[in-house]
């Protein structure tokens, strides 16, 4: 059974730019959640997704914007991007409570 | 609103000594709480979680955790430290299937 997956592992971009990052949940699990790590600090919050809905959502300003597709799968898209941006993006997917969590898209923007 | 407190942002052990790792959390209500690890590089990983009912955790790797209402706490436990367990940890506690972190653990183990 694959966990989740996320692509790509790492990405370069510039300030300005638009991204988009991908995430496959666990097979069975249809919540996914988004959470931005900064470099040495835990993870935050970003958004929740279900049943193709936007659930909860942390303290993110609108540039950060999501999808969640038929199959449960989801993106991440950031507009606008800033160098604060860098970050190490994680998706979790989950069933009942209990997060399982990708490997994770290391951000840079330059 | 729920928050988590780790106190010390780094804990150096021997190999073979206790690894004891704080936490503490802030909730109206009784939380679900959680302890993950994370390697170089890598995403998080569960080692256990508290939801209802008996308050000592136990979880992978030897770890343990005991749920401690009175104290807030949620302290991370392991009785003799391998150089496989340095790590990053991570305490987290959610209400809503959202997860809020602490900011994390770095645990250095010696030989």
């Amino acid at each position: 059974d694959a966990g989740v997956t996320q692509s790509p592992t790492h990405l370069i971009k510039t300030r300005g730019q638009q991204v988009t990052l991908r995430c496959s949940p666990k097979s069975g699990h249809d919540t996914v959640s988004w959470y931005q790590q900064a470099l040495g600090q835990g993870p935050q919050f970003i958004f929740q997704y279900y049943e193709e809905e936007e659930r909860q959502r942390g303290n993110f300003p609108d540039r950060f914007s999501g999808h969640q597709f038929p199959n449960y799968s989801s993106e991440l898209n950031v507009n606008a991007l800033l160098l604060g941006d860098s970050a190490l993006y994680l998706c979790a997917s989950s069933l009942r409570r209990e997060q399982f969590f990708g490997p994770g898209t290391r951000l840079t923007v330059l | 609103a729920q928050s988590v407190t780790q106190l010390g942002s780094h804990v150096s052990v021997s190999e073979g000594a206790l690894v004891l790792l704080r936490c503490n959390y802030s909730s109206s209500v009784p939380p679900y709480l959680f302890w993950y690890v994370q390697y170089p590089n890598q995403g998080l990983q569960l080692l256990l979680k508290y939801t209802t009912g008996a308050t000592l955790v136990k979880g992978i790797n030897g770890f343990e955790a005991e749920f401690k209402k009175s104290e807030t706490s949620f302290h991370l436990t392991k009785p003799s430290a391998h150089m496989s367990d340095a790590a990053e940890y991570f305490c987290a506690v959610s209400l809503t299937d959202k997860l809020i972190f602490g900011t994390g653990t770095r645990l250095q183990v010696f030989p």
